[in-house]
């Protein structure tokens, strides 16, 4: 069974300090990686997408991704009490039609 | 901007009866897939499709069936509902080929008594 695997939470973090979110995964054949982000009562929502190795900036957001170690993490920098939502790790699963697996997801709490 | 939409934001059944949801979307996907979420379960795939007329089972397709009649249109079945059955369903599509991730609709959520 392939699975991604996020800490449940909640992760609360003050407001203008990081936020950092951790997905691990099983299946070594994922090729992309995707960070959503989704408020209550709406769909998810795409904030970063990650192909190779390292770190891929976008404004305050940063994700990272190790496939040797079958992880990836998203960084929010300078959080904001809008950041506070649901936070989905989906990883593509190997063997076509761009099929995503998604982690439960992590609930981010940015509190002023 | 891609659109997805889906028929109704919030929907509510009885047990037994048949119930249709249906996602539509405007940017000639090939690819669609219909998922339900839950609390701390995330989302799970119920059903795909990578072309009119043609479908796959994902994760969880017990108790549900699909159709694909035209290109921009693709509908979840439920023959019965039963009140596991409740959830948010959303319908999301994605180009033949793409590198690129899903496109969400707005949800649907569907309550069972």
């Amino acid at each position: 069974q392939k699975e991604v695997e996020q800490n449940s939470g909640p992760l609360s973090v003050p407001e203008g300090a990081i936020a950092s979110l951790n997905c691990t995964y099983s299946d070594r054949g994922s090729q992309s990686f995707f960070w959503y982000r989704q408020y209550s009562g709406k769909s998810p929502e795409l904030i970063m997408s990650i192909y190779s190795n390292g770190d891929k900036e976008d404004g305050r957001f940063t994700a990272q991704l190790n496939k040797a170690s079958q992880y990836v993490s998203l960084l929010i920098r300078d959080s904001q009490p809008s950041d506070s939502a649901t936070y989905l790790c989906a990883v593509t699963v190997s063997g076509g039609y761009n099929k995503l697996i998604f982690g439960a997801g992590t609930r981010l709490a940015v509190h002023p | 901007d891609v659109k997805v939409t889906q028929s109704s934001r919030y929907l509510v059944k009885r047990t037994g009866e048949k119930v249709f949801l249906e996602c539509v979307q405007d940017m000639d996907h090939e690819n669609m897939f219909w998922y339900r979420q839950d609390p701390g379960l995330g989302l799970r795939l119920i059903y795909f499709s990578y072309d009119v007329k043609m479908k796959e089972k994902g994760d969880i397709p017990e108790g549900y069936s699909v159709s694909r009649e035209k290109k921009e249109r693709f509908s979840l079945i439920l023959e019965s509902a039963s009140t596991n059955q409740t959830s948010m369903y959303l319908c999301a599509s994605l180009p033949r080929g793409g590198t690129d991730t899903q496109y969400f609709g707005p949800g649907t959520r569907l309550t069972v008594l």
